[in-house]
């Protein structure tokens, strides 16, 4: 069946550093990729989506490259900022038409 | 813009009894609804995905028995946990899918206290 790995965290950064969550995915199908954001007391938030190969998402200074060959999808951000504290979770959608998510990767970004 | 609503967002039950919950969906056609439920852990296990006009298709673990799921129109879905047990609670999530699209948008949660 289809499944989602990702960085196990919890990961904390200082402001201002740079951040990698890595993704990786299987599926017999061609999913669609998605980047979802929880803060605490609310439900996932579409951060951004990419139904193409080779495409790159982006959002909030976020952004991640839907890599096909290497089945990746890895979340990146230049500088982090406070507000960035959440946890991140990355998903797929496939034909089966269901939304799979990764365990998600909680970030603590320190001032 | 699209937003997602459940209720109650927090409910208490005691051990074998049952609650309802709902999820409404405003601004948009959710042609599907997926209900989730959220550990401690935060990870996500899927209850079952229900779409308008067809058969609710639940996921392993999980019985219409346990979770029976209304969808009776685009915009509303209800699910009850019946006979709730300690490994019931949880953060019961709602995503609704916006038609023609994979968006899906979650409501904020109805979280589950079973004493």
């Amino acid at each position: 069946g289809d499944s989602v790995t990702q960085t196990e965290g919890p990961v904390t950064l200082s402001e201002g550093t740079s951040l990698t969550v890595n993704c990786s995915y299987e599926t017999k199908q061609y999913p669609t990729l998605f980047w979802y954001v929880q803060y605490p007391g609310e439900g996932p938030q579409l951060l951004f989506k990419v139904p193409k190969a080779n495409e790159k998402g982006s959002n909030r200074g976020f952004e991640a490259t839907y890599n096909k060959e290497a089945t990746s999808f890895h979340l990146q951000k230049a500088s982090v900022q406070e507000s960035d504290s959440a946890v991140y979770y990355c998903a797929l959608i496939s034909n089966y038409n269901v939304l799979y998510f990764g365990s998600g990767t909680k970030l603590t970004v320190e001032p | 813009g699209a937003l997602v609503y459940q209720y109650p967002r927090r409910t208490i039950c005691k051990s074998g009894t049952s609650m309802r919950m709902e999820c409404q969906a405003v601004g948009f056609q959710a042609t599907s609804v997926a209900w989730y439920r959220q550990s401690p852990q935060k990870t996500f296990e899927l209850i079952a995905l229900s779409t308008v006009n067809s058969a609710i298709k639940y996921e392993q673990n999980f019985t219409q028995e346990k979770f029976p799921i209304s969808h009776p129109n685009l915009s509303f879905s209800s699910m009850t946990v019946l006979n709730a047990y300690l490994e019931d609670r949880g953060l019961y999530l709602c995503g609704a899918r916006l038609g023609g699209s994979y968006e899906q948008y979650f409501g904020p949660g109805t979280r589950l206290t079973v004493l």
